[in-house]
């Protein structure tokens, strides 16, 4: 059965520091990972995402890594600003169901002044 | 070129009542999918819909829940007698090739069922 487990479930970071979220995944054949960043009470907007070739992809101060070899990723943030705070989302899709894919249930990011 | 939009934003209904909810994709895109977001959860896929034809629906409750993507005309996610539990933000999606590719999304339609 394709998984996504994230973790923090949810994390408090004072403005300005760093924080990274971690991923793994079972789902298979690995076909692509996307990290979304959702805004409460709003839809997710992509930040990133990875091919099987990847092993980092930047998007300004959002950071992924992808280690398909182990199946985990991680989304760094760095010098938050209180607009990080939102639920981030790791997305993987697999090769051979078309459209489908898997999402994590999030990381509640709180930055705080 | 305009984003996804969905439609209403906000929508009440009582119990026993059909809601319908409605989704227009990014200019160019003809996949279209549909997730389900339950207070303070993760979201949950639905159903994935190419025009006039319904790809995957292996995550809708086979009651009450239907779907559909017209040739001409916005999507539309249909929910007969509904029931408190169907309360929740309906999210749509889109992209212009299905496999893995990018989708967008919509702000979400929240359905609230008195």
């Amino acid at each position: 059965k394709n998984q996504v487990e994230q973790s923090p479930q949810s994390l408090i970071i004072l403005e300005g520091k760093n924080c990274t979220l971690q991923c793994n995944y079972t789902v298979s054949p690995f076909s692509n990972l996307r990290w979304y960043k959702q805004d409460t009470g709003r839809g997710p907007v992509s930040l990133t995402i990875m091919t099987f070739s990847e092993n980092t992809k930047s998007n300004g101060r959002y950071t992924a890594t992808l280690d398909a070899d182990t199946k985990q990723s991680s989304l760094h943030i760095t010098a938050s600003q209180l607009s990080d705070s939102a639920s981030y989302i790791c997305v993987v899709s697999a090769g051979t169901n078309a459209g489908k894919s898997t999402f994590g249930d999030g990381t509640t990011l709180t930055v705080k002044p | 070129n305009a984003g996804v939009m969905q439609n209403p934003r906000h929508l009440v209904r009582r119990r026993g009542q059909e809601a319908r909810l409605r989704c227009s994709p990014m200019k160019g895109h003809s996949h279209v999918y549909w997730y389900r977001q339950l207070p303070e959860e993760g979201l949950k896929f639905m159903v994935y819909l190419q025009k006039e034809n319904i790809i995957d629906e292996s995550g809708m409750p086979k009651e009450r829940f239907s779907a559909e993507f017209p040739k001409e005309g916005p999507s539309i996610l249909r929910i007969q007698q509904v029931v408190r539990g169907d309360s929740a933000a309906y999210f749509c999606a889109s992209s212009p090739t299905p496999i893995g590719s990018e989708q967008y999304f919509g702000p979400g339609t929240r359905l609230t069922v008195t």
